[in-house]
């Protein structure tokens, strides 16, 4: 199906694993950014991608690591989660790169609980 | 980055207009100004965006001053589904690219 899918939707894991969350759009868009929403709070932006190869930190990329190999993929790393990393994360895609200026898609969202 | 303020709450009455204010003061020339909306838990819904002009479009009208340093959100008639947290944002461009950062919003509660 057409869109913007985020895997796994829930997680738990423990404190100092490794966790990988999935982002994969089908639209062909150049850009695609990472946020985090702790409970009660706004969205803060972790990473984004302008294109394949291009990367760039947003406010809060400590403890996060992201590649873009591939213009319809975007996974997001957690090296060695900690509790604070607990949050609902979302995936968002959007044709900037093509000249438009208008929305960003969001992903559902992935629910990560760090124990 | 441009940082925008708004009110942490605001109520309106259902069938009435929402105006929802937006304080960007230090936004520069060429960044525009969106607006999105998240309902619970969901993803955040774009609404509308805007550079100087006002926009409308088939969900709400965005009103830009003068100076830029303030917009306004209207929702024409405020439904209950409505209720959600509405964000202004400024698109901040740099040499890697473009990216919005989302603040704290401003929750609208709209009333039967």
């Amino acid at each position: 199906d057409a869109g913007i899918t985020q895997s796994p939707r829930y997680k738990i894991t423990e404190t100092g694993r490794q966790v990988t969350l999935m982002c994969h759009q089908t639209w062909s868009h150049s850009y695609m950014f990472w946020y985090r929403q702790d409970l009660g709070h706004g969205l803060r932006l972790i990473y984004y991608s302008a294109a394949a190869d291009i990367t760039d930190k947003g406010e809060v990329p400590d403890g996060y690591v992201v590649s873009r190999s591939k213009t319809e993929n975007f996974p997001l790393t957690l090296e060695s989660a900690t509790r604070s990393q607990t949050s609902v994360y979302f995936c968002a895609s959007s044709d900037w790169g093509q000249g438009a200026l208008g929305e960003l898609f969001f992903g559902e969202g992935s629910r990560l609980t760090v124990l | 980055d441009a940082k925008t303020t708004q009110p942490p709450s605001m109520d309106c009455a259902e069938g009435r207009a929402a105006n929802l204010p937006c304080n960007h003061s230090t936004i520069s020339g060429n960044e525009y100004v969106y607006w999105y909306r998240q309902i619970h838990s969901q993803g955040p819904q774009y609404i509308i965006h805007g550079l100087k002009n006002n926009e409308t479009n088939e969900m709400a009208s965005l009103i830009i001053t003068e100076d830029r340093k303030s917009s306004t959100l209207i929702l024409p008639h405020a439904t209950l589904r409505d209720t959600a947290v509405y964000y202004c944002i400024v698109r901040v461009q740099e040499t890697s690219g473009s990216r919005l950062t989302f603040g704290e919003g401003t929750q609208l509660t709209v009333n039967p």
